[in-house]
């Protein structure tokens, strides 16, 4: 069974700061993973989508990595800002095209 | 402007009542999902369709019942066999291939037990 974990849970730093989210998950016969930004009390939002074949997706300020093999997936900010506060989610879909979420980041920038 | 939209935003509960959870979308999209999420913890599927007059459970399916008579609409009834309802639920949409284009998601609705 798909299992998706996120490290931290938690993060707080400073404004400006460059930081790195972790995800991971166990069954790497995945078709893609997903990033998605959640606002407290709000819906998703989708902020880079890696195809099983792709190694990086790039959007802005934001890149996100993929090692299938590895089972690793990583998303990086760069210089965040306290508009960057919210809860960032990861999702593998799997090989019966379900969405397999993790836990979630809980980010706060400082101004 | 397309989107999914999901009503109420909140919704009471008392012991022993269904209650409905309406989503809409206008995308055009032929799937739609629903989700349930605990606090701190990911989402969870709890049904799913691919095209309209056909669904499939979820991971999550015990005490909770869905239609799809429309392709626009994906009504999630919360039944009094839930034992534990309390939660925010989400509606998304999509293509039925799912593997190029991501899910779309509504606002959510929270359900409160009274």
């Amino acid at each position: 069974k798909q299992e998706v974990t996120q490290i931290p849970a938690a993060l707080s730093v400073p404004e400006g700061e460059n930081l790195v989210l972790n995800c991971s998950f166990t069954d790497s016969a995945i078709y893609n993973l997903q990033w998605f930004r959640q606002d407290p009390g709000k819906g998703l939002t989708s902020l880079l989508l890696i195809q099983s074949s792709q190694r990086e997706q790039t959007s802005g300020r934001l890149n996100a990595s993929l090692d299938k093999s590895s089972g690793r997936s990583t998303l990086y900010i760069a210089a965040s800002q306290p508009g960057d506060s919210a809860t960032y989610l990861c999702a593998v879909m799997d090989s019966s095209y379900k969405l397999i979420f993790g836990s979630g980041t809980r980010l706060l920038v400082r101004p | 402007d397309g989107g999914i939209t999901q009503s109420p935003k909140y919704l009471f509960r008392k012991e022993g009542q269904n209650v409905t959870l309406s989503c809409e979308q206008n995308l055009n999209h032929d799937a739609m999902y629903w989700y349930r999420q605990d606090p701190g913890q990911g989402l969870r599927l709890i049904y799913y369709s691919q095209i309209v007059n056909d669904f499939q459970k979820g991971d999550i399916a015990e005490g909770y019942s869905v239609s799809r008579e429309k392709k626009e609409s994906f009504p999630l009834t919360v039944t009094s066999a839930q034992k534990n309802p309390t939660a925010f639920y989400l509606c998304a949409s999509s293509f039925p291939d799912g593997t190029v284009e991501t899910q779309y998601f509504g606002p959510g609705t929270r359900l409160l037990v009274l």
